[in-house]
């Protein structure tokens, strides 16, 4: 297996513009999640999908964040507009089920918002 | 509230045993994994304790005390590919939500 897929690996973009963040999970793996990581908050869960529903949002941090997941292998997470606080390591994972406790991370976006 | 506490940084010696710990306060607790983090990498499974005890993966064990809301990683025979941080998160089995702890750099001197 291809294990989690990430795309782009690298974003730089100004302030104002948009930002689109891809993934794709494991085949089979039912949950999906994205995270953000940076040095001074750590790891923090934005939202997760549940058979491509998403179930629990409380982590995005404002009304310029959004996720879908039109399909079992597909997710995105939108900033628009973006910001220079946005500026961070964005993770994607996914499991089966409850996984045991265990995610499988995809490499991470690393985004630059000037 | 939901919270995990663990060292900020530990350092250690190559060829020695180290032993993380790692605190935490969650509802409807189910579970506690560890996961390692390489500078630039990504954060990769290393170990999960549903119930109370020792799991031993290799030179890696984690172990579990639900009463006392503790848990630790133990690595042994220390090598210096092991200096990454290291995250206990805590499973939450009402919503399979995942809460991470900030984290614990561990280094490791020759």
């Amino acid at each position: 297996d291809a294990g989690v897929i990430q795309s782009p690996r690298h974003e730089v973009t100004e302030m104002g513009q948009e930002v689109t963040l891809r993934c794709k999970p494991i085949s089979g793996h039912d949950y999906l999640f994205w995270y953000r990581q940076t040095m001074m908050r750590g790891l923090e869960l934005l939202i997760y999908f549940n058979n491509n529903v998403p179930i629990d949002d409380s982590g995005m941090p404002e009304d310029r964040f959004s996720a879908k997941m039109p399909n079992a292998s597909f997710s995105t997470l939108k900033i628009q507009p973006s910001e220079p606080r946005d500026s961070a390591v964005y993770f994607c994972a996914s499991s089966l089920g409850q996984g045991g406790g265990t995610q499988y991370f995809g490499p991470g976006t690393r985004l630059l918002v000037l | 509230g939901q919270s995990l506490e663990q060292p900020s940084e530990v350092t250690a010696v190559e060829g020695a045993i180290v032993q993380i710990n790692c605190t935490y306060q969650t509802s409807g607790f189910y579970g506690l994994s560890w996961y390692q983090q390489h500078d630039g990498g990504a954060p990769t499974f290393l170990s999960y304790n549903a119930l109370d005890g020792l799991e031993e993966t290799g030179r890696f064990s984690s172990f579990l005390s639900r009463s006392d809301s503790y848990g630790y990683l133990l690595l042994q025979e220390l090598q210096m590919k092991d200096s990454a941080s290291y995250f206990c998160a805590a499973l939450r089995g009402r919503d399979d939500k995942i809460i991470f702890g900030k984290g614990t750099r561990l280094h490791i001197l020759p």
